[in-house]
């Protein structure tokens, strides 16, 4: 099983629908991240939690939301979708010490018609 | 702010050519410089890392060195292959907190 699991993998969904991307790792890491990845703009950070009760937002954190449900489970929400929000999302989790390596999930491709 | 600014590709190299793929930087303090891959339908995985300046990261053949006086973290490989082929991330950390990514670069080699 890989370290990072995100489902689902892809998901095509309509204007204004509730859209939930879940992730799970079993690094036993503490921190985890939801960055999204657009052509052209590399990879930008959505939300971060550096612990259950810790979350706190990143660069694009407007229209979306997060869930910290345990240590490994780090869920990404967007309320009401909208067609901008089509990109490729990945979660990943780091360790707290030394350099902030990161280990990502494959990814969520996500398709807002 | 932090920033980095990476070569824009696509780039296209023969099998057994040699790469070079820039990365410069702009950050305050002493931040730690990486560079990630992503190959084809797959997250992205660290390929090297340099924390401190004149460091070199290696791993697969790949090399960069950490360069404070010119703010710059180039990647290099002597001999690429097609199994090189992916996407190439320059990312820097500038504290505990975040990475900041460069745009990416594709490299397609060709046998």
């Amino acid at each position: 099983d890989a370290d990072v699991t995100q489902t689902p993998r892809n998901r095509i969904t309509k204007t204004g629908k509730r859209i939930m991307l879940e992730c799970s790792q079993t690094k036993g890491h503490d921190r985890m991240y939801w960055y999204r990845q657009d052509p052209g703009l590399g990879l930008r950070l959505i939300y971060y939690s550096f612990d259950v009760k810790d979350i706190n937002k990143g660069e694009i954190s407007d229209g979306y939301s997060v869930s910290r449900q345990a240590q490994a489970k780090f869920s990404l929400s967007l309320e009401s979708a909208i067609p901008n929000q089509t990109a490729l999302y990945f979660c990943a989790t780091s360790e707290p010490t030394g350099a902030n390596v990161l280990t990502f999930g494959a990814g969520s491709r996500l398709t807002v018609l | 702010g932090d920033s980095v600014t990476q070569m824009e590709g696509p780039v296209t190299l023969s099998e057994e050519a040699f790469l070079t793929i820039n990365c410069t930087y702009t950050a305050t303090g002493y931040p730690s410089l990486f560079w990630y891959v992503q190959y084809p339908g797959e997250g992205l995985q660290l390929l090297l890392k340099a924390t401190k300046a004149d460091d070199k990261g290696s791993n697969k053949g790949f090399e960069a060195t950490y360069r404070k006086e010119t703010t710059s973290f180039h990647l290099e490989k002597g001999s690429v292959q097609v199994s090189d082929s992916a996407v190439y991330f320059c990312a820097l950390e500038p504290g505990a907190n975040n990475l900041f990514f460069g745009t990416g670069t594709r490299l397609t080699v060709i046998p």
